[in-house]
């Protein structure tokens, strides 16, 4: 079966540095998504990358896939309190199934 | 405006109860999810829907139920409720023909 592995699992970074999260999946990837979650909240649906070499990019996050689909990365540039919280990178392994696996998450602190 | 329900969301009841979470897109979305979020904040698919009458299990056992009456609505039933159900429960919701699978807010539950 498919599994996502994310790093680092938690991260902590002063306001207005840049930060990169990973997500290496152990099967080629037929969707990525990334998410970000409030904790006890829901998940706030941020890119979803589905082609070798895409990238996407939302304010100051930018996301890539690798040209293999087996990697992917989330990027953020200048860091603000607003971005803390937990990512998650959540994989549909069979295509446009809807049906996603999860890694564990990285807990993304930012000092102001 | 477009989006995803969920009520309640929070839930503390006794052993032995049956409960009802209810989830209701207004997206026009044909695939509906619920997902099992555990203390350690991975998530896990537990039933899927791709249309109406249309249920199946998830990848993580679980002893709830669902239905699929109406589009748009996709309650998830525990027929007696155990401290082992003490969970955040997220539902999710996506169409054939965007990837994009969008999360409600989520109900946490607690069973004493």
């Amino acid at each position: 079966s498919q599994e996502l592995e994310q790093s680092p699992q938690s991260l902590i970074v002063q306001e207005g540095k840049n930060l990169t999260i990973n997500c290496t999946s152990s099967k080629t990837l037929y969707g990525l998504y990334w998410y970000k979650q409030k904790y006890g909240e829901g998940l706030i649906f941020l890119m979803m990358l589905q082609k070798g070499g895409e990238e996407k990019s939302h304010e100051k996050i930018t996301a890539k896939l690798d040209e293999k689909k087996q990697q992917s990365s989330l990027h953020i540039t200048a860091s603000q309190p607003s971005h803390a919280g937990i990512y998650l990178c959540g994989a549909d392994g069979t295509g446009n199934t809807g049906k996603l696996i999860f890694g564990q998450g990285t807990t993304l602190q930012v000092k102001p | 405006e477009a989006d995803i329900y969920q009520t309640p969301r929070y839930l503390v009841i006794g052993t032995g109860k049956k409960i009802t979470l209810e989830c209701s897109q207004t997206m026009g979305h044909d695939k509906m999810y619920w997902y099992q979020q555990d203390p350690g904040m991975e998530l896990h698919l537990i039933h899927y829907s791709y249309g109406v009458n249309s249920t199946e299990k998830g990848d993580l056992s679980s002893e709830s139920t669902v239905s699929r009456i109406r589009t748009e609505h996709f309650p998830l039933t525990l027929e007696s409720a155990r401290p082992s159900h003490t969970s955040q429960y997220l539902c999710a919701s996506s169409d054939s023909w965007t990837p994009d699978v969008i999360f409600g807010p989520g109900t946490r539950l607690t069973v004493l």
